[in-house]
């Protein structure tokens, strides 16, 4: 019972450095979303996709691209890392079919940039 | 931005007392949900509230929703040791994309055996 599955867990970058975030769900949800949790801010929308081939931007999409080829797969890019994007975030899906529904998060990537 | 502010941003309380935890927006919201987050885990969904002036109860857990749907609460009875974590608010409107949820500020609880 996989559901939404995040990596890597930990990662430190070097600011410049550019890398992708994993996330996959296995329960066939067309909407998936990225967060970025920061403390005293709780989480933040990133990017979000309603389903394969379309994405959007939430409330802090500066700084990174994402792409959704895929019902499954929705990787986040980071294309050159800077120290304010320090941060643990997190992958989320959830059913269609309206705004009563319950997201489902990963683990989390707890993201260092030095 | 839906900005959601809960209060407090901390709490401490000993076992076995109540808390009331508060989530306040200007905005209205067709819906509000709270979750339970544990350290090194993803949020986790404890209700779902979607009329104005909804009240449901989840065992210890007391969550209502305000009449003008702009505002929640969450209140918990005898708090126990394993009621610990940070809780957060999620709104959603169909103003700005049903399936997009906007979390508020959060209130780490803890409590102290």
């Amino acid at each position: 019972n996989a559901g939404v599955t995040q990596t890597p867990k930990f990662q430190v970058l070097k600011t410049g450095q550019s890398m992708t975030l994993q996330c996959a769900q296995d329960m066939n949800h067309e909407y998936m979303s990225w967060y970025r949790q920061d403390p005293g801010m709780g989480l933040r929308l990133i990017h979000y996709s309603v389903g394969a081939g379309i994405t959007d931007q939430g409330e802090v999409p500066n700084g990174y691209n994402v792409s959704r080829s895929t019902t499954e797969d929705f990787p986040l890019r980071l294309l050159s890392a800077a120290p304010s994007q320090t941060s643990v975030y997190f992958c989320a899906s959830r059913p269609p079919k309206g705004f009563n529904t319950e997201a489902f998060f990963g683990q989390g990537t707890r993201l260092t940039v030095v | 931005t839906q900005l959601l502010e809960q209060s407090p941003q901390f709490l401490s309380i000993q076992e076995g007392e109540n808390l009331t935890v508060y989530c306040n927006s200007s905005s209205v919201f067709s819906s509000l949900q709270w979750y339970r987050q544990e350290p090194g885990e993803g949020p986790v969904l404890l209700v779902t509230v979607v009329t104005g002036g909804e009240v449901k109860k989840l065992k210890r857990l007391t969550f209502q929703f305000g009449d003008a749907r702009k505002d929640s609460s969450l209140h918990i009875t005898a708090a126990q040791p394993g009621d610990t974590g940070l809780y957060l608010c999620a709104g959603a409107s169909l103003s700005t994309g049903a399936n997009n949820l906007f979390f508020g500020t959060g209130t780490r609880l803890t409590v102290i055996p």
